[in-house]
């Protein structure tokens, strides 16, 4: 059965930080992993990942996939305030690439 | 605001009730999605359509009834509700073709409230 595992389930931290959050797949038939941003309500995509040890990169977000070890992280740097929000790991079912199962999240809060 | 929207945004309901959720994008995407995320639950996929067929459900009960007239336009016709099936209730599109993935878009979401 796919399982997406995510860790920690919450985080809280100040303004300037780094933090890496993590990401564990098992999925049949892996395709590809992504990462989402949900502020408030409507997830957001931030990036996918097909190959293992290329690093994808968005201003102080960056992501790289491990495909040995099964698993992803997402890191932050000079985290802001803006950045606090439920980050959301998601890997495409076996059915069809556009079929996601998603993760629990994680939980990021930046404290000024 | 993204290209897809979502009515109503917030609904309370009595578990003898009927009532739609209306989800509308203006992407041009032919595949459309329906997504529940429960508290402290990850992000479920119910329905998926493609060119206004539907392709997936994931054993979602008969008391949840998808709709797809056209490729802009997806219903969730909701029907002797229970307690538990208060949640967050996700519409999302995107393109549709090959192998790899493509990007979903996601609308700001319908609360629901089962009494």
């Amino acid at each position: 059965e796919d399982k997406v595992v995510q860790s920690p389930l919450s985080l809280v931290v100040h303004e300037g930080d780094t933090v890496t959050l993590n990401c564990s797949y098992e999925v049949t038939n892996f395709r590809s992993l992504l990462w989402y941003k949900q502020e408030k309500k409507a997830p957001t995509f931030l990036f996918m990942l097909t190959s293992s040890g290329i690093e994808k990169k968005s201003g102080r977000l960056s992501s790289i996939l491990d495909k040995k070890e099964l698993s992803s992280i997402l890191n932050i740097t000079a985290t802001q305030t803006g950045d606090s929000a439920i980050y959301l790991c998601a890997v495409p079912r076996r059915t069809g690439a556009n079929n996601l199962f998603f993760g629990t999240g994680t939980r990021l809060t930046v404290i000024p | 605001e993204t290209g897809v929207t979502q009515t109503p945004r917030h609904l309370v309901m009595g578990m003898t009730n009927k009532k739609s959720l209306k989800c509308e994008q203006h992407l041009g995407h032919n595949a459309m999605y329906w997504y529940k995320q429960s508290a402290k639950k990850p992000l479920e996929l119910m329905f998926v359509y493609n060119f206004k067929e539907q392709t997936e459900n994931n054993s979602v009960p008969s008391r949840f009834s998808p709709e797809c007239p056209n490729s802009s336009h997806l219903f969730l016709h909701l029907h002797t509700l229970q307690p538990e099936d208060s949640a967050l209730y996700l519409c999302a599109s995107s393109p549709l073709g090959g192998s790899s993935y493509n990007e979903q878009f996601f609308g700001p979401g319908t609360r629901l409230t089962v009494l």
